[in-house]
């Protein structure tokens, strides 16, 4: 089976400008979250999606925004880029709704704003 | 945001040599997690502790969760060079899917 799928793997933006980064989880998972990880630091949680619909939503502005199709693959899209959002996009998949599953991560998107 | 306190920031040993290093937080978790990144990589999970006091081995690997539920711990024994990478603590509370994680611990050892 394919593990957690990201694209793009690396993308280049400048300030102001929009991107949408891609999330394919492994096959038979119904739930995504996503992470932003600057340089130096941990992940951080900014959504998680569970059946299309969002479950949580970290403390990221309104800049930050998500969506799963019905194929359970997800989008992240952030507007008005500013310096400080580059950093590694982390997708994580999880098999279904028990808190207790496993989250298995991506490669991540990593992300330069310019 | 917030993030575990994990230490040390950073270790440098010798092939053979233990690894210890931990991760404390100020609130209760109800699960603790350890993961390994590499460079380019996303975290892979490495132990995933569910009940204070547990303490759980995978091969070299052994964790325990605290019995305050807010500190855990991550031991390596006899090192090896690929055991090199970024070790992050992560916490999660009851039903919320939401991991927290330390800054992380990067180990370097010297074949």
């Amino acid at each position: 089976d394919a593990g957690v799928t990201q694209s793009p793997t690396h993308l280049i933006k400048t300030r102001g400008q929009q991107v949408t980064l891609r999330c394919s989880p492994i096959s038979g998972h119904k739930s995504v979250s996503w992470y932003q990880q600057v340089l130096g630091q941990g992940p951080q949680f900014i959504f998680q999606y569970y059946e299309k619909e969002e479950r949580g939503r970290g403390n990221f502005p309104d800049r930050f925004s998500a969506r799963q199709f019905p194929n359970y693959s997800s989008e992240l899209n952030v507007n008005a880029l500013l310096l400080g959002d580059s950093a590694l996009y982390l997708c994580a998949s999880i098999p279904s709704g028990t808190a207790l599953d496993t989250q298995y991560f991506g490669p991540g998107t990593r992300l330069t704003v310019l | 945001g917030q993030q575990l306190n994990q230490s040390p920031q950073s270790m440098f040993i010798q092939e053979g040599e233990d690894v210890s290093m931990n991760c404390t937080s100020s609130s209760i978790f109800n699960t603790w997690l350890w993961y390994k990144q590499d460079p380019g990589e996303g975290p892979v999970l490495l132990i995933a502790l569910y009940k204070a006091g547990e303490l759980t081995s995978n091969g070299r690997l052994t964790a325990q969760f605290g019995i305050t539920r807010k500190d855990s711990f991550l031991n390596i024994s006899a090192s090896i060079p690929s055991d090199v990478g970024i070790y992050f603590c992560a916490g999660q509370r009851g039903s919320n899917y939401k991991l927290t994680f330390g800054k992380g611990t990067l180990l370097t050892v010297n074949p």
